[in-house]
């Protein structure tokens, strides 16, 4: 139990596009999801937390009318990379906690991200 | 959250048992420290979790040091499927905060 999906795992558009990616959580809700971004060699920085029914909360230099999260369910979290640049290529990778599991973090698979 | 130090990179051979450690110098008494594993482009997986005592899993166990400040991952027989990037990760409380360092970058060879 406790997966979480993504879609598109691979996504290639131009420069001024928007995208968005989606994440579920397939056997469980969470109130709560989690985005993050990596690049290449690099760890995983937390981008913003979901919280189903209110707005998100982004971490500190992360720039909210870029980033659009929506939370509409207790199983979907989408987010839409407005205007895309080549600068925002990166890896996407989306997590979620089980209510009776909270001291797991469960992540999907990612999103690749590429810009021309 | 209490930062945490380990080595960037480990070697193991195959079956052999994997022991990554981990400095957390600066843990306070309600910080959990959290072990994660990532494999090449793919997202993070959970793999073990502990607060003072030592813990066991159908993956890995956790020793965690009696005053704290360092902790051993041990994966007992290390296959090649078990190459990944391990990160040792101190939260307060639930999985909700997770801060990500560099890691350890762990290869197992044949």
């Amino acid at each position: 139990g406790a997966v979480v999906s993504q879609h598109p795992s691979r996504v290639i558009c131009k420069s001024g596009t928007s995208v968005k990616i989606e994440c579920r959580s397939l056997d469980f809700q969470a109130t709560t999801m989690f985005w993050y971004r990596q690049f290449p060699k690099q760890s995983l920085m937390l981008m913003a937390t979901s919280n189903e029914g209110s707005k998100a909360t982004y971490e500190q230099g992360v720039e909210k009318d870029k980033f659009l999260i929506n939370h509409a369910s207790l199983t979907l979290s989408t987010l839409t990379v407005t205007s895309a640049h080549p600068e925002d290529s990166s890896f996407y990778i989306c997590s979620a906690t089980p209510e009776d599991r909270v001291y797991e973090q469960f992540f999907g698979p990612g999103t690749r991200l590429t810009v021309l | 959250d209490a930062k945490t130090t380990q080595p960037p990179s480990m070697d193991c051979a195959e079956g052999r048992a994997a022991n990554l450690p981990c400095n957390h110098s600066t843990i306070s008494g309600n910080e959990y420290v959290y072990w994660y594993r990532q494999i090449h482009s793919q997202g993070p997986q959970y793999i073990i979790h502990g607060l003072k005592n030592n813990e066991t899993n159908e993956m890995a166990s956790l020793i965690i040091t009696e005053d704290r400040k360092s902790s051993t991952l041990i994966l007992p027989h290390a296959t090649l499927r078990d190459t990944a990037v391990y990160y040792c990760i101190v939260s307060s409380g639930s999985a909700r905060q997770l801060t990500f360092g560099s890691g350890t970058q762990l290869t197992v060879l044949p």
